[in-house]
């Protein structure tokens, strides 16, 4: 079983649509949670990060975590043609030195004008 | 702009060639991860690097090589390449304890 799981895609909707995305994880101990977007063959920009459980919400984003059902989700209000792009989540356990941060394969999103 | 550097954005060479890669991380970022990301693939982790010494290392080839430095900028070597190695290579650093990673654009690697 992989650390993390993400559902591929690709997933295509109309302008002005909320976008859902979602991970799962199976390690307990991951208490930073991120979600990147990468523009085709670019490097991955940071979009949400999040500190254990809850939601966050900037602008247009919202990232949610629940820790007991071992979840995460990144929602996107209004979407925009701009949005479309592979969306990675990613998580790590707590660590003075680093540590591995596991991704998800990423979700291909594709919003239609 | 992430804060984190990559050159050569591009390189281009032949199969059995060696290249290095380089990286500077974001002012103040003790760690560097490098990654490896194959056509319509996920990101494959490479090694990490904390402060100039190996902390975690994936699925890195016995070919590749990375190493940090005393002034934090990190190089990833490949050598003997083959037509499979054909990739973008991204480094990236990680802030204060470690819980954000910041990506570099990335060095689009093609072996001919």
């Amino acid at each position: 079983q992989k650390e993390v799981e993400q559902d591929p895609g690709p997933l295509s909707v109309p302008e002005g649509a909320i976008v859902s995305l979602n991970c799962t994880y199976s390690n307990s101990a991951f208490q930073y949670f991120m979600w990147y977007r990468q523009y085709s063959r670019k490097g991955p920009e940071l979009l949400m990060y999040t500190y254990s459980s809850g939601n966050k919400e900037d602008g247009r984003f919202t990232a949610q975590v629940d820790k007991s059902s071992k979840y995460i989700s990144l929602f996107i209000r209004d979407s925009q043609p701009s949005d479309s792009a592979t969306y990675l989540c990613a998580m790590k356990e707590i660590s003075n030195t680093g540590n591995q941060f596991y991704f998800g394969t990423g979700t291909s999103l594709t919003v239609i004008p | 702009d992430s804060g984190v550097t990559q050159t050569p954005k591009h390189l281009i060479t032949a199969t059995g060639q060696r290249v290095t890669l380089r990286c500077s991380p974001r002012s103040g970022d003790l760690s560097v991860y490098w990654y490896q990301q194959s056509l319509d693939q996920g990101l494959q982790f490479l090694i990490q690097y904390y402060n100039g010494e190996e902390r975690a290392k994936g699925n890195i080839l016995e070919r590749f090589s990375a190493q940090q430095f005393p002034d934090l900028h990190s190089e990833l070597n490949l050598s003997s390449l083959e037509l499979g190695d054909s990739a973008l290579y991204f480094c990236a650093s990680s802030s204060g304890q470690g819980e954000k990673l910041f990506f570099g654009s990335g060095t689009q690697l093609s072996v001919l």
